[in-house]
């Protein structure tokens, strides 16, 4: 089975940039996905096919993916951007969720 | 703007069965490849499985976790997709959350319905 592999947890100063990492063979080689989920909330689609935001999702997130890492970067992070991050790719007609990771904004 | 209403959740026996429903609204639901995902408390989320439209073959894929004991499927008449759960295991605890998918990425999500397995 194919494993996306992210930190459990990232800080990140208030206003500054937080980069959130999720890794997996190849993936460079797949469209990335990125979702916010804040406590007792559903997931929000935030990032798709790499990089591409959808409609009402701010401007300071965005995304990159290259060889076997994606990346989502927040600029400017705000204390409302305090949630779980979570990564997703296809494999083989499955969806595929990394693990997580709580974004802490000190 | 669209919708999603998950309900059937509830507390269920080992080896028991549950079937869950979500009703849609605000798009055109045949058109949409819809998919099923649980979080069990305090973890992450773990994709269960989807079905295709009709017009794209309507066929479902599962997870290895649940295959053979679940089953997606769709009334396009009613905008409702469902989820039939048998053969329940304790670690089948989680919200049920139905999304869209749209470009790959789930765009969509209801609210989500806890099933609880218990005895």
């Amino acid at each position: 089975s194919y494993d996306l592999t992210q930190p459990p947890s990232v800080s990140v100063s208030s206003g500054q940039t937080a980069s959130i990492t999720c890794s997996g063979d190849k993936l460079g080689g797949k469209n990335a996905y990125w979702y916010q989920q804040k406590p007792g909330q559903s997931p929000v689609l935030v990032i798709y096919q790499d990089k591409k935001r959808p409609s009402g999702i701010p401007e300071r997130f965005s995304g990159s993916n290259s060889g076997n890492t994606a990346t989502l970067t927040i600029s400017g992070t705000l204390a409302m951007d305090e949630a779980d991050y979570y990564c997703q790719a296809w494999d083989s007609n499955s969806v595929v969720f990394g693990g997580g990771t709580k974004l802490t904004v000190l | 703007e669209v919708q999603l209403v998950e309900s059937g959740g509830g507390l269920v026996k080992p080896g028991g069965s549950l079937r869950l429903s979500c009703a849609a609204s605000g798009f055109s639901f045949s058109n949409a490849w819809m998919t099923w995902v649980r979080q069990a408390p305090g973890k992450g989320l773990e994709w269960v499985g989807h079905i295709k439209s009709k017009a794209d073959g309507g066929t479902t894929e599962y997870a290895t976790s649940v295959k053979g004991r679940y089953t997606i499927s769709r009334d396009d008449s009613k905008d409702t997709l469902y989820l039939q759960m048998n053969s329940l295991k304790i670690d089948d605890t989680a919200v049920y959350y139905c999304s869209t998918l749209r470009n790959g990425g789930l765009d969509s999500w209801g609210q989500g319905t806890l099933v609880t397995v218990s005895s």
